[in-house]
């Protein structure tokens, strides 16, 4: 039942060389997120896309940037990596139709990041 | 902006027993109150919801309730088994301004056998 599906699983990249993760969805949500998670805390947001509207986390370093070029894929790109951005990158989905209803979360399964 | 404070951090009980975790919100314009499960190293996985017009809601031994004018939700397990074991968030969806969940930071729950 891979509706959110997040590639790579496990992602190991150098310090200071950009990486991209990816995230696509099959359930047509509309809004589409990027979540930080490091061990066990809170998910983190970084940033999330309503339709083609990107917003920004106001504390989100610039080092994080994100496209989303359709309604299925979403991508996070870290341009320069420290070992502090070692974590667990979650993507979720959600459907928005407007005033005040809201849907929960359609999580993928994560990517791990790790910083060598 | 919404906050969503959650407690206990860490709880133990034994197999069979019930576990509550509550969490506050700030904000009294949030209408809807998602809880998730988390096993280690997968991802969360939304188990039971509550909307601001309902006071409870059930479904098999988890059940949510919502008191509005205190502002606090809080998830109540039953006949609690060794599966239960993982860390729960409740989260806080925030309309005003943009739409997105606030969580709270976390319960670590141990289900001893």
């Amino acid at each position: 039942d891979a509706m959110v599906i997040q590639n790579p699983r496990y992602q190991v990249t150098q310090f200071g060389k950009p990486v991209t993760l990816s995230c696509s969805q099959t359930l047509n949500h509309n809004v589409m997120y990027w979540y930080q998670q490091k061990s066990s805390q809170a998910p983190k947001l970084l940033f999330h896309y309503y339709d083609k509207d990107f917003n920004n986390e106001a504390d989100t370093p610039d080092n994080f940037q994100s496209r989303r070029p359709n309604t299925s894929f979403c991508f996070l790109d870290i341009r320069s990596p420290g070992l502090g951005d070692a974590a667990m990158y979650l993507c979720a989905t959600s459907r928005y139709t407007g005033g005040a209803k809201g849907y929960g979360y359609t999580f993928g399964s994560g990517t791990r990041l790790t910083v060598v | 902006g919404e906050n969503v404070e959650q407690h206990p951090s860490t709880l133990s009980v034994q197999e069979g027993d019930s576990a509550v975790i509550k969490c506050t919100y700030s904000d009294s314009a949030s209408n809807y109150f998602p809880w998730y499960k988390q096993e280690l190293g997968k991802r969360p996985q939304l188990i039971i919801d509550i909307r601001s017009n309902v006071g409870e809601k059930k479904d098999q031994r988890i059940a949510v309730t919502l008191n509005k004018t205190a502002k606090h939700f809080s998830l109540h397990i039953t006949e609690t088994q060794p599966e239960d074991s993982a860390v729960y968030f409740c989260a806080a969806l925030q309309t005003s301004g943009t739409y997105k969940y606030i969580f709270g930071t976390g319960t670590r729950l141990k289900v001893l056998a």
